[in-house]
């Protein structure tokens, strides 16, 4: 069973860059699955942010892709979120998760169904 | 971007009873649709794929129809682990998109 896990800091200042890492266990990174970042600020829904494929495709919500960058490294089985420019409305729990190989109705299923614990990451200075 | 609206928006009720959930998108995403159960500090966990589809694992009181612009999820008979948020998520296009979310209360 695929097991992910986000690490970064929980703080960041106005004007900086959230930075996180979602380390993924128990699977490759290399599969044909997709992996991505969804965000919840606090007591809020969720809102996708991105998502990117071992080649290094991504693609990004367009209301943060002036901002956003998504990577992978393959090398230690991870992948990896940049914001920059963050202010408090960028205060969320951060979640990386899974896109999983499978269709629904002849297409892929761009859906999550693996999910990590979730990174609180709070912009204050 | 697709919108997604969820009714209602909370809803209390009691155990054993039927509960339905109803997503309706801004325009046709024939049945790319998921719905997704989140318990307080947890993260979501998926019920329901391709509109119907139930996820394996999880109990079969859960259940989706609809297809186009209107969903529904319903709960054949609460139990109380069922207390929670629970929202709907179209894949039909770019940028992926969540409905505002329903929170089933303890009546």
């Amino acid at each position: 069973q695929v097991q992910l896990e986000e690490s970064g800091p929980g703080l960041v200042k106005p004007s900086g860059t959230l930075s996180l890492t979602c380390a993924v266990s128990g699977g490759s990174i290399t599969s044909s699955n997709w992996w991505t970042w969804i965000r919840q600020p606090p007591g809020k829904g969720l809102e996708w942010i991105g998502e990117t494929f071992h080649s290094g495709n991504t693609n990004y919500n367009p209301s943060l892709q002036s901002r956003v960058s998504i990577s992978v490294d393959r090398s230690k089985n991870q992948f990896s979120l940049n914001l920059s420019s963050v202010t408090a409305a960028d205060t969320a729990v951060y979640y990386c998760a899974r896109i999983p190989v499978r269709s629904c109705s002849g297409v892929t299923c761009y859906l999550f169904d693996n999910w990590g614990r979730g990174a609180l990451v709070t912009v204050s200075s | 971007a697709i919108q997604l609206t969820q009714s209602p928006s909370s809803l209390s009720a009691s155990v054993g009873d039927r509960v339905s959930i109803t997503c309706r998108a801004s325009q046709g995403i024939s049945s790319a649709l998921a719905w997704y159960q989140q318990k307080a500090g947890q993260a979501p966990k998926l019920l329901i794929y391709d509109a119907s589809n139930l996820e394996s694992g999880v109990p079969s009181r859960f259940s989706g129809s609809g297809s186009g612009t209107d969903f529904t999820l319903t709960i054949s008979s609460l139990q109380p682990e069922d207390f929670a948020t629970y929202y709907c998520q179209q894949f039909d296009s770019y940028p992926l998109t969540f409905g505002g979310g329903t929170k089933v209360e303890i009546k």
